[in-house]
């Protein structure tokens, strides 16, 4: 099925550093979501962004909605151990969203 | 419920048989997905419900594929005849009307032998 462009595909970072990701379509979206998913779990939203420019922060997260409405960005600071995972961001115009490759994120102590 | 719901939490069956996922959205949510995760892989869109009714199908893989929801609430999705691609993750999200947030169960990890 269609999919996003998300990059990086994965990651290791040293805790403690900043680490950036983002996501692009072809298509224009009025939603864009950032979900993490643990292993075994199903995804759980990050942080919501509903307007072209926003730019959302929760905790150490902070994303923005990109003016072109084309892609989104997902910065988390200061990482710590916790944050390994997959981080997928998911994008909608409709009703449906269709959903990015996903960035798996490890993070070594 | 306070959350998505989804059983089994995990399935194994032989190739050919049939089997039933099911989905209990969050109370309310009218808005009712399923998606496919392959290993490592994203999600991919299968089929949506708005209230009882599923005008999107086209996600569906095959006509082995089908999917219900009774009541505005339950859902299951059925695979006939299984076959090992059908390998997955199956996972289950609503939201309280279309193009709200999607919240998701923890999805049914179906192996296929």
């Amino acid at each position: 099925g269609q999919q996003l462009n998300q990059s990086p595909q994965s990651m290791f970072i040293q805790e403690g550093e900043d680490v950036s990701m983002n996501c692009t379509s072809s298509s224009i979206f009025n939603t864009w979501l950032w979900y993490k998913q643990d292993p075994g779990e199903g995804p759980v939203l990050l942080i919501a962004l509903y307007k072209a420019g926003e730019l959302t922060s929760n905790g150490r997260l902070t994303a923005q909605f990109g003016i072109t409405r084309k892609d989104s960005f997902l910065n988390i600071s200061a990482s710590i151990p916790s944050d390994v995972g997959i981080y997928f961001c998911a994008g909608s115009g409709t009703y449906k969203y269709i959903f990015g490759t996903g960035t798996r994120l490890k993070v070594l102590a | 419920g306070a959350g998505v719901s989804q059983s089994p939490s995990n399935k194994v069956t032989e190739k050919g048989k049939d089997v039933e996922l099911r989905c209990d959205p969050i109370s309310g949510h009218t808005a009712l997905y399923w998606y496919r995760q392959s290993l490592g892989q994203g999600l991919e869109f299968l089929i949506y419900f708005q209230g009882n009714s599923a005008p999107d199908k086209s996600g569906l893989p095959s006509d082995r594929f089908s999917a219900e929801r009774t009541g505005g609430s339950v859902s299951t999705l059925t695979i006939q005849r299984t076959q090992q691609e059908d390998s997955a993750v199956y996972l289950c999200a609503s939201s309280l009307a279309l193009r709200d947030t999607q919240y998701f169960g923890p999805g049914t990890r179906l192996t296929v032998l």
